[in-house]
């Protein structure tokens, strides 16, 4: 079982640019999760798939942010333009379904200057 | 949106001693759930909850699922030095419709643990 992979771990990148993140989720699970991290605001969750189809996007922070899910095993999620606020580390999860776990990749850390 | 009160919010303890933390909640959840979280990481189910009243050890984790559905508690025995990190806790509930499969976290609880 690899795990969630996300990539990439790192970016760093100017205010205005287009940001993406990807994912690529646990093989067979088919609920499909972006979370924000922050200090200040903790674990925020963005948006949720399930079977590729977007769930809820209630978190999501502005028109800035979107995200897509084009098959089982990717998605990602893009901001753009980009601005310092939306600095912090952004992780994928997976899960089965309904009542199972959550599994969560190592995250991307964005800064955005 | 939904809260989940995690407490404490730090932790400093020695070697060797025993740790407890907990989670409140205002509604109600059909899973519980607590995480870890090391730097550079992202979190790591440690013991997931499923029934009211459910009493849960994973080697010297040991975590309950309360019987009113609105809290949860974890506890580590013999802390040791590798217990350093974030704990989360987190709420699941099951039905229809966009609140289907969402976790709600707590703030977390860093515990940090003196040699």
């Amino acid at each position: 079982d690899a795990g969630v992979i996300q990539s990439p771990r790192h970016e760093v990148t100017e205010m205005g640019q287009e940001v993406t993140l990807r994912c690529k989720p646990i093989s067979g699970h088919n609920s499909l999760f972006w979370y924000r991290q922050t200090m200040m605001r903790g674990l925020e969750l963005l948006i949720y798939f399930n079977n590729n189809v977007p769930i809820d996007d209630s978190g999501m922070p502005e028109d800035r942010f979107s995200a897509k899910m084009p098959n089982a095993s990717f998605s990602t999620l893009k901001i753009q333009p980009s601005e310092p606020r939306d600095s912090a580390v952004y992780f994928c999860a997976s899960s089965r379904g309904t009542d199972s776990p959550l599994h969560f990749g190592n995250g991307t850390r964005l800064t955005v200057t | 949106g939904q809260q989940l009160n995690q407490s404490p919010q730090s932790m400093f303890i020695q070697e060797g001693e025993d740790v407890s933390m907990n989670c409140t909640s205002s509604s109600i959840f059909n899973t519980w759930l607590w995480y870890k979280q090391d730097p550079g990481e992202g979190p790591v189910l440690l013991i997931a909850l499923y029934k009211a009243g459910e009493l849960t050890s994973n080697g010297r984790l040991t975590a309950q699922f309360g019987i009113t559905r609105k809290d949860s508690f974890l506890n580590i025995s013999a802390s040791i030095p590798s217990d350093v990190g974030i704990y989360f806790c987190a709420g699941q509930r099951s039905g229809r419709g966009s609140t289907l499969g969402r976790l709600y976290f707590g703030r977390g609880t860093q515990l940090t643990v003196w040699p």
